[in-house]
């Protein structure tokens, strides 16, 4: 199985701030990378597909890059409402694996 | 719009069966491959089982590898997870979610529902 270590697994920020959060695969996984952002009782919500292919209807804001084994997902210019946790996932191959989470919490 | 219901979850006794449904509406179900993600009480998402749009193909984590049964059935646009033989680390909070309908992009998920929670407990 492909093992998806996040870090960190929890980061304070303010808002205004730029955070970055880190995925790394255990073996190569080319672009098959996808990102999610959950909120309390939400279920989470697709940020990024392909690595760096920003979903409809998400803000700019949010960026994604790498490829292989390491992938980072940048938030810029953080906002009240992105304050969450963040999953990375693997979808590449079965079994499908998510990352621990970040929780980006308020500084 | 895309909606995803799921329904079927409750509170059953280690060893007992549940089945899951998902209803879906807002995009043609049958062109759509769909999986079923579950979520512990304070934990990540796990993935469960995924099948083909038409059904030829599924796959299972093997945590559920011979007890869970993942269907569907197109003309009904409803998606199923048969789960037997229950267990107390089977409990989670199952959501339903449709694989991203792009090119390139692999096995993320566009969609999800708000889920059904399934708890196993004596």
């Amino acid at each position: 199985d492909i093992q998806m270590t996040q870090s960190p697994s929890s980061v304070s920020a303010s808002v205004g701030d730029s955070v970055t959060i880190t995925c790394r695969a255990s073996q190569a996984i080319s672009s098959w990378l996808a990102w999610y952002q959950q909120k309390p009782g939400k279920a989470p919500k697709l940020l990024i597909y392909s690595a760096s292919s920003l979903q409809t209807g998400v803000p700019s804001r949010f960026s994604g890059s790498g490829s292989g084994t390491d992938f980072t997902l940048t938030i810029s210019s953080l906002q009240p409402e992105d304050f969450a946790t963040y999953y990375c996932q693997q979808a590449d191959s079965f079994p499908l694996t998510f990352g621990g989470g970040t929780k980006v919490e308020i500084k | 719009q895309v909606q995803l219901v799921e329904s079927g979850g409750g509170v059953v006794q280690p060893g007992m069966s549940l089945r899951l449904s998902c209803a879906a509406s807002g995009f043609t179900f049958s062109s759509c491959g769909m999986h079923w993600v579950r979520q512990a009480p304070g934990k990540g998402p796990e993935w469960v089982a995924a099948i083909w749009y038409d059904g030829s193909n599924i796959n299972y984590a093997d945590s559920v590898k011979g007890r869970f049964s993942i269907s569907r059935d197109n003309s009904k646009k409803t998606l199923y997870l048969q789960m037997n033989s229950l267990r107390a680390e089977d409990t989670a909070l199952y959501y339903c979610a449709r694989q991203v309908q792009k090119p390139y992009s692999g096995y993320a998920y566009d969609y999800w529902g708000q889920g059904t929670l399934v708890t196993v407990s004596s």
